[in-house]
């Protein structure tokens, strides 16, 4: 079956900071794939997406790439804010939208 | 403002009480859906409904009970609950099924089961 795997947290990091939180994927077929992130206290919200191989999701200042060579949709962000602090989760969803495939979640902490 | 409101937003319950969380959305979507977030775990769906019928049961024990009565209020109603069952239970709303991995999701309730 389909299967998301994060790279275990928590990832701290000073302001400013480059981040890179690794998402690696296993699906049959052409999945489409997301991160969400999650804020303290807060429900996940949906950060940016990519629908077919070689796509850059973009929005906040993070971008992640949908690499089908190499099975992975690493999220990146050049200068991390105190702000984003926050749990990462990276997923999956087949053609039909009808399934979603979570990860376990990043958790990042950027002290400042 | 998510659009999609839970109430309590923390729950302490015994394992023979009964309870239920509330969820509400006013964004108009026609979807409505149940998760269990545990830690270190991946979201488990646990229930699904798309026009206020219910569309997927996703082997989830019978003592956590679902109703939808429209399409803007979403229940679970829980008794009998194990320890296990603790954690945080997050409802979440879309436009339509298609749109499940966009869905705007609740805060959340945090479940303790004593």
């Amino acid at each position: 079956g389909d299967s998301v795997t994060q790279m275990e947290g928590p990832v701290t990091l000073s302001e400013e900071a480059f981040l890179t939180i690794n998402c690696t994927y296993t699906a049959t077929g052409y999945p489409s794939l997301f991160w969400y992130v999650q804020y303290p206290g807060e429900g996940l919200q949906l950060l940016l997406k990519a629908t077919k191989a070689d796509d850059k999701g973009s929005n906040k200042g993070f971008e992640a790439t949908y690499r089908k060579e190499t099975t992975s949709f690493h999220l990146e962000k050049g200068s991390v804010q105190v702000s984003d602090s926050a749990v990462y989760f990276c997923a999956l969803s087949d053609r039909g939208y009808q399934k979603v495939t979570f990860g376990t979640g990043t958790k990042l902490q950027v002290i400042p | 403002e998510t659009g999609v409101t839970q109430t309590p937003r923390h729950l302490v319950m015994g394992m023979t009480n009964k309870k239920s969380l509330k969820c509400e959305q006013h964004l108009g979507h026609n979807a409505m859906y149940w998760y269990k977030q545990s830690a270190k775990k991946p979201l488990e769906l646990m229930f699904v409904y798309s026009l206020e019928e219910r569309v997927e049961n996703n082997s989830v024990p019978s003592r956590f009970s679902p109703e939808c009565p429209n399409s803007s209020h979403l229940f679970l109603h829980l008794h009998t609950l194990q320890p296990e069952d603790s954690a945080l239970y997050l409802c979440a709303s879309s436009q339509d099924l298609r749109s499940l991995a966009e869905a705007f999701f609740g805060q959340g309730t945090r479940l303790t089961v004593v």
